[in-house]
């Protein structure tokens, strides 16, 4: 089955600087990446997602890069503010369920 | 985005009782939904997918009899901590999937925490 793994386990960036989150994935046949976003003790909100046919998507400062062929996509953000702080999941779809990284704690210093 | 309802958001119980969680799709249907543990600081882990009309599918290491799953309806699934134990408490979150259009996006509950005295 598919494997996520997301680096790094937790990022401080001053605000205004960009925040870059890294995810490999092991399955090629995966065709779906989405990307959350979960603030404490609150349901994880989908923030932006790719598919496989496209490498770029951007949504105002937040974009996502995919890369077939090493199997990694990242998650962008800039000119962050304190209000992005929180935790972020990728995940890649497996068959009919997401399989999800361990996540990245985000923290935006002002 | 599309909305997913669940209820209780916080409950306590008693070691030996059984607890249902309710995650509901409000304004579409879901053919799919799944059920998620999620402890302090860790990922989302999935143990069952729900199918409506049919038995839950449910992940390796995750006990059918402990964790009942009924999908009844195209827009209610709930999920039954059968006999719980102070190791189940954790946080429940449910998700489904929208079943037109994008059909991967996946929409979260807000989950429920559990604790088991």
């Amino acid at each position: 089955g598919e494997n996520v793994e997301q680096h790094p386990s937790t990022l401080s960036v001053q605000e205004g600087d960009s925040a870059v989150i890294k995810c490999t994935y092991s399955d090629s046949a995966s065709n779906y990446f989405p990307w959350y976003k979960q603030e404490l003790g609150k349901r994880p909100q989908l923030i932006i997602d790719i598919r496989s046919n496209v490498g770029e998507k951007k949504d105002q400062r937040i974009a996502v890069t995919l890369n077939k062929t090493a199997k990694h996509f990242s998650l962008h953000i800039t000119e962050t503010q304190p209000e992005d702080s929180a935790v972020y999941f990728c995940a890649a779809r497996d068959g009919n369920k997401l399989v999800f990284g361990a996540g990245t704690i985000l923290r935006v210093k002002s | 985005g599309a909305v997913v309802s669940q209820h209780p958001s916080r409950v306590i119980c008693k070691s030996g009782t059984s607890v249902k969680i309710e995650c509901r799709s409000l304004d579409f249907q879901a053919t799919t939904m799944f059920w998620y543990r999620q402890f302090p600081k860790q990922s989302l882990m999935l143990m069952a997918t729900s199918n409506e009309g049919s038995k839950a599918t449910y992940e390796q290491g995750v006990e059918k009899d402990k964790f009942l799953i009924n999908h009844a309806s195209l827009t209610l699934s709930t999920l039954t901590v059968t006999s719980a134990h102070p190791e189940d408490s954790s946080f429940y979150i449910c998700s489904a999937r929208m079943p037109q259009g994008s059909n991967e996006k996946l929409f979260f509950g807000s989950g429920t925490q559990l604790s088991v005295l």
